[in-house]
């Protein structure tokens, strides 16, 4: 079946550092990919998606390119602030049943 | 403003009792979806529901029910059969053909 694998955290860093979060997938076709966002005791908000190899989707500073030939879609971020600090899920759509994938997620501290 | 409310957002639960997790939504969205999340973890799909009067099991649909009566409801029973219920449960909605789901806050449920 589908899967998601996103790299284990917790991510810390600096304010203003680089952030890179991996994420690759295994799925039948061509799925849609999603990045969501958790802050702590909240639901998930979406960040950004991709419908299509090669589509770039970005938000807030986030960005993230729909790989096929690496079967990946890794967020990443020029300079990240404390505000970033949350949890990160990546996440493909089941064509199928229409229902996400989730990866088991990425905490990301920021320090000031 | 439209969005996806569940109640309550904290809730105890003596183990044997069965109970009910309140999701409405006024995004008039057909699909709706019963997601759990333990520490440490993605999301999984417990039930979903495309339309009114039709819903699918998801990939631990065990020790948990679901109606969907109405378009605006889709609440979730953990019954006693559910071993381990004490969790995070999110509550997601989206339209037909967009595959972008919007999140409830989230009901956690702690069984002693």
């Amino acid at each position: 079946g589908d899967s998601v694998t996103q790299m284990e955290g917790p991510v810390t860093l600096s304010e203003e550092a680089f952030l890179t979060i991996n994420c690759t997938y295994t799925a039948t076709g061509y799925p849609s990919l999603f990045w969501y966002v958790q802050y702590p005791g909240e639901g998930l908000q979406l960040l950004l998606k991709a419908t299509k190899a090669d589509d770039k989707g970005s938000n807030k500073g986030f960005e993230a390119t729909y790989r096929k030939e690496t079967t990946s879609f890794h967020l990443e971020k020029g300079s990240v602030q404390v505000s970033d600090s949350a949890v990160y899920f990546c996440a493909l759509m089941d064509t199928g049943r229409r229902a996400l994938t989730f990866g088991s997620g990425t905490r990301l501290q920021v320090q000031p | 403003d439209g969005g996806i409310t569940q109640s309550p957002k904290y809730l105890f639960r003596k183990e044997g009792q069965n109970v009910t997790l309140s999701c409405e939504q006024n995004l008039n969205h057909d699909a709706m979806y019963w997601y759990r999340q333990d520490p440490g973890q993605g999301l999984r799909l417990i039930y979903y529901s495309q339309i009114v009067n039709d819903f699918q099991k998801g990939d631990i649909a065990e020790g948990y029910s679901v109606s969907r009566e109405k378009k605006e409801s889709f609440p979730l029973t953990v019954t006693s059969a559910q071993k381990n219920p004490t969790a995070f449960y999110l509550c997601a909605s989206s339209i037909p053909g967009n595959y972008e789901q919007y999140f409830g806050p989230g009901t956690r449920l702690t069984v002693t």
